[in-house]
């Protein structure tokens, strides 16, 4: 069946980076967009970015452009983000999810990675 | 804040209908979608493209979008649906936009 894995929890210091991957299984790995949807504690769903899986080509929203990058792995299906500059408040669950490929409409998003907290503390 | 506009929160009966409604000047001009989250899940897809359910979803959900709104309805409520509810749109300019989501609440 069509999975996304994500790698375990991470704790990081204010002001580090921390990378995160999102291996993919199930389907033909440059058929679709992967993006990446951030969750702070008792908050909404905001969208970080996409990668395009055959180029490797992204677009990122712009309150996280500068601070983060995507990359990917064809040899592996696996997509990486990561993101720098850390801030106290940044603690949060990050959500990898696939789309349609097409740049017209990328949506929805199905399935959803199992999210991986990112806990930022001294 | 957020783009597309949901209620904080919806309560219903059991059995009875639930709307979430999502707005946004020319809404019915894009591809909405919509997720449930129950809590420490992921976003679950339940409707996409407008009105469509995925395979495995109950036929209970369904979508609507037209002018500035669109509306999830689930008709004969469960207690199961009780969740966060988030719509999803994709804008060519600030990309995909989500709403501020939605807790139902099945009393």
């Amino acid at each position: 069946q069509v999975q996304l894995v994500q790698s375990g929890a991470e704790v990081q210091e204010p002001g580090a980076s921390v990378k995160v991957s999102c291996k993919a299984s199930g389907y033909t790995f440059t058929s679709y967009y992967v993006h990446w949807v951030r969750q702070a504690p008792g908050q909404g769903l905001e969208w970080v970015g996409v990668i395009n899986p055959i180029d490797g080509g992204t677009r990122y929203a712009e309150k996280f452009r500068g601070r983060v990058s995507m990359t990917r792995d064809t040899s592996t299906a696996t997509v990486y983000m990561k993101l720098t500059s850390l801030g106290s408040e940044a603690t949060a669950v990050f959500y990898c999810a696939r789309s349609p490929l097409d740049f017209h409409n990328p949506l929805p998003f199905d399935p959803w990675g199992q999210g991986t907290l990112v806990t930022v503390s001294s | 804040s957020y783009e597309l506009t949901q209620p904080p929160s919806v309560s219903v009966s059991p059995g009875q209908t639930a709307s979430i409604t999502c707005s946004r000047d020319k809404l019915g001009d894009k591809y909405v979608s919509w997720y449930q989250q129950k809590p420490g899940q992921s976003p679950l897809l339940i409707i996409y493209l407008h009105t469509n359910r995925p395979s495995g979803i109950p036929e209970r959900f369904s979508g609507s979008n037209s002018g500035n709104t669109a509306t999830l309805t689930i008709t004969g409520t469960q207690a199961m649906d009780e969740a966060d509810y988030y719509c999803q749109a994709w804008d060519r300019i600030s990309g995909v936009e989500f709403g501020g989501g939605t807790k139902l609440t099945v009393l």
